[in-house]
């Protein structure tokens, strides 16, 4: 059964400083896709990242990166320079070709910028 | 486009009482979920659809019954709200393919007394 663990339930930096989310997950399938979501204090989910089974370049958007190491099964998400705005939970997925039409979700990360 | 909306945004309701809540996508997307959030417990799936007059349990679907009569809705029935049932309700559909994202509505905030 695929199964998505994100350890860290609460995280705290202040701004500026560098901060990343793990997520593991596991799945028998040998194709499937990750995900990562965010949720804003507002409260509506938004697609950030996707990155499939076959693809492990790692990817740099902005101050956001991922790392994705399909030998440790971890999918992880680093922001640099932290800021206030990045303050949200932030949830990893997983959707298996083998259970197309359904995702499973990590418990999520909050993660709390002070300035 | 409005992407996917959600009707009501908030409602309270009595122990007993049921209640449809409304989910509407103009994507043209195939798959459909509800999920609820509860504190501290990420996103639960409870039921799901993957076309139009299709339904599956996810899950948590237990107390919860759900239509999708025309591919743009999917509707989220409680027939007799408990407590238990207070949460955050989340829409969200897909395109047709698994490394699509999933897009989400506002959400639903329910309180059952």
């Amino acid at each position: 059964a695929q199964k998505v663990t994100q350890a860290q339930t609460e995280i705290s930096v202040v701004e500026k400083e560098d901060v990343t989310l793990d997520c593991v997950y596991e799945t028998r399938d040998t194709t499937y896709y990750l995900f990562w979501y965010k949720q804003p204090p507002s409260g509506e989910l938004v697609f950030l990242i996707r990155r499939n089974s076959f693809d492990e370049q790692n990817e740099i958007s902005g101050r956001y990166s991922w790392n994705f190491q399909k030998s440790t099964s971890s999918f992880n998400f680093t922001i640099t320079a932290s800021q206030v705005v990045d303050s949200a939970v932030y949830f990893c997925a997983l959707s298996e070709v083998m259970n197309a039409g359904k995702s499973t979700f990590g418990d999520g990360t909050t993660l709390t910028v002070k300035p | 486009n409005a992407g996917v909306t959600q009707t009501p945004k908030f409602r309270v309701l009595k122990t007993g009482q049921s209640m449809t809540l409304l989910c509407a996508q103009d994507m043209n997307h195939e798959y459909m979920y509800w999920y609820r959030q509860d504190p501290g417990m990420g996103l639960r799936l409870i039921h799901y659809s993957v076309g139009e007059g299709t339904t599956a349990k996810g899950e948590v679907p237990d107390g919860y019954n759900v239509s999708r009569l025309k591919k743009q809705n999917f509707l989220l029935g409680l027939e007799s709200a408990a407590p238990s049932q207070t949460s955050v309700y989340f829409c969200a559909s897909q395109g047709l393919a698994v490394y699509y994202e999933q897009y989400f509505g506002p959400g639903t905030r329910l309180t059952v007394t």
